[in-house]
C-alpha cells in the first residue's frame, strides 16, 4: 500500500522551460512535505519542504505547491537547467511523535536536454 | 570528512552470511536514520535513534535485521542469515534535532550497495 505515489516514472524537458514533477498522498496524517533530489551513486539531498499550513513555498528556481484537499503536491522547476537532470522523491512526514519518519514515493527521473 | 560517511560502499555477499554495515553521522548530529532503497522503489525507513532515547526499530522487516548505536556517534546496522530480497542500497542519514520540520534538514549518506547472490 504506497502512502505516496509518483506516477510518472521518468520526465523530459527542454533546457529553459519549466519542469513540474507531481506527487500524490493518501494518508491524511501527514503534515509535512519534502523534495529530496538524488544524482546515481549519491545519496539524497534535501532541496526543499512545506508544512500543510502553507499552500506554497518558493526558494529560487524551485517552488513546491501544496493542494491538501487533492492530496496532491508538485515541484516545479523554472528555468530547467541540465544539471538538474536527477531523480526526484516527493516524501512525506506525520505530525506529533512520529514527525522523524518518512515515506517516499518511488522517484521520477528528470532529464533536462541541452 | 563533513557528511554522513558509510561504508562499505559495495559489498557482494552469499545467501546465508552475515552483513554489518557501518555509518559515521555528521558531528553533532543527534538524530540517526537507516533507510534503504531496492531496485525501482522509493526508501523505506528502517530505524530511528534520537540521543539517549529508545530506538525506533518498527521499520525493521525481520529479526534478522538489528542496529546499533554508541552514544551520539558510530551506527551498525546488522544482517543475519542474508537473503536474496535483502539486496538493496542501504542509506544512513542524520540530523541535528529531532523530526522533519523547518530548520531541520536530514543529511543522508551515499549508502552503502548490498548484494547477495
Amino acid at each position: 500500500d504506497q502512502q505516496v505515489k509518483q506516477n510518472s516514472p521518468s520526465l523530459s524537458v527542454q533546457e529553459g522551460r519549466i519542469s513540474i514533477l507531481n506527487c500524490d498522498y493518501t494518508n491524511s496524517m501527514f503534515d509535512y512535505f519534502l523534495w529530496y533530489k538524488k544524482y546515481p551513486a549519491e545519496g539524497p539531498t534535501f532541496l526543499i519542504s512545506i508544512s500543510s499550513i502553507k499552500d506554497k513555498n518558493e526558494d529560487g528556481r524551485f517552488t513546491v505547491f501544496l493542494n491538501k484537499s487533492a492530496k496532491h503536491l508538485s515541484l516545479h522547476i523554472v528555468p530547467s537547467q541540465p544539471g538538474d537532470s536527477a531523480v526526484y522523491f516527493c516524501a512525506a512526514s506525520p505530525g506529533g511523535g512520529s514527525n522523524y519518519k518518512l515515506t517516499f514515493g518511488k522517484g521520477t527521473l528528470l532529464t533536462v536536454n541541452p | 570528512g563533513a557528511g554522513v560517511s558509510q561504508s562499505p560502499s559495495n559489498k557482494v555477499t552469499e545467501k546465508g552470511k552475515d552483513v554489518e554495515l557501518r555509518c559515521d553521522p555528521i558531528s553533532g548530529h543527534t538524530a540517526l536514520y537507516w533507510y534503504r532503497q531496492r531496485l525501482g522503489q522509493g526508501l523505506e525507513f528502517l530505524i530511528y535513534f534520537q540521543g539517549n532515547s529508545a530506538p525506533d526499530k518498527s521499520g525493521l522487516p525481520s529479526d534478522r535485521f538489528s542496529a546499533e548505536r554508541t552514544g551520539e556517534s558510530v551506527s551498525t546496522l546488522t544482517i543475519q542469515r542474508t537473503q536474496q530480497e535483502d539486496s538493496a542500497v542501504y542509506l544512513c542519514a542524520s540530523s541535528l534535532g529531532v523530526g522533519t520540520g523547518v530548520g531541520n534538514t536530514i543529511y543522508f549518506g551515499e549508502g552503502s550497495w548490498l548484494t547477495v547472490v
